[in-house]
């Protein structure tokens, strides 16, 4: 089974409108963290926003905030007020054993191509 | 600024030729890094973790001698892609962390062209 889901292939958004990225993860591990990524054209990996499975709040950065879910294994990614620079591929990402027993790897999901439309 | 610096951005080679990829954590001491491959429109697999000290632990299916790695230092690690052919051909991409919950800092990758 996989580790990471993510269902949307590809998505488009209006400039300046909302967009919600979806992944839904699975691990038995109670101790874990979510991450997800940016990669426009040129390769580099940026990364964007963190949620540790014991956080209480949803994480938020700038107009990146993550719909956290534990009990339904999910994790979105919303974006607010799309920006044309925001046209990449977005990928989410699990490191199991956060906090010991783990060497650190990422567990990555297929990706999704976001498309923003003037 | 950039935490994780890769070197180089891209290469061009002729089959049989071995090539050599640098990792450096900028800011701080990595005893762990990590080595991922990425084909076109797919998403990034790891290949190897890359311990400081030790033997790099590779995954399933990566061939050890095909791929060398050598993490001669906290802050440096390298990956050696010796005799490659055009099926070699993919970006290249580090990263490394402070652990915890702190997340990975990626390279800016390198485009390896076998001809």
């Amino acid at each position: 089974a996989q580790k990471i889901t993510q269902t949307q292939p590809g998505m488009f958004v209006q400039e300046k409108e909302a967009v919600t990225l979806d992944c839904t993860y699975d691990t038995s591990d109670p101790s874990y963290g979510l991450f997800w990524y940016k990669q426009p054209s040129s390769g580099e990996m940026i990364f964007l926003i963190y949620q540790g499975s014991y956080d209480q709040q949803n994480a938020t950065e700038g107009r990146y905030s993550l719909n956290f879910q534990k009990a339904r294994k999910s994790a979105n990614l919303v974006i607010s007020a799309s920006q044309l620079g925001d046209s990449a591929m977005y990928f989410c990402a699990m490191r199991e054993g956060l906090y010991g027993g783990s060497q650190g790897n990422l567990i990555f999901g297929k990706g999704t191509k976001l498309s923003v439309k003037p | 600024g950039a935490v994780v610096s890769q070197h180089p951005s891209r290469v061009i080679c002729k089959s049989g030729t071995s090539v050599k990829i640098e990792c450096r954590s900028l800011d701080f001491q990595a005893t762990t890094m990590f080595w991922y491959r990425q084909f076109p429109k797919q998403s990034l697999m790891l290949m190897a973790t890359s311990n400081e000290g030790s033997k790099a632990t590779y995954e399933q299916g990566v061939e050890k001698d095909k791929f060398l790695i050598n993490h001669a230092s906290l802050t440096l690690s390298t990956l050696t892609v010796t005799s490659a052919h055009p099926e070699d051909s993919s970006f290249y991409i580090c990263s490394a962390s402070r652990g915890g919950n702190q997340p990975q800092h990626f390279g800016d990758g390198t485009r390896l062209s076998i001809l």
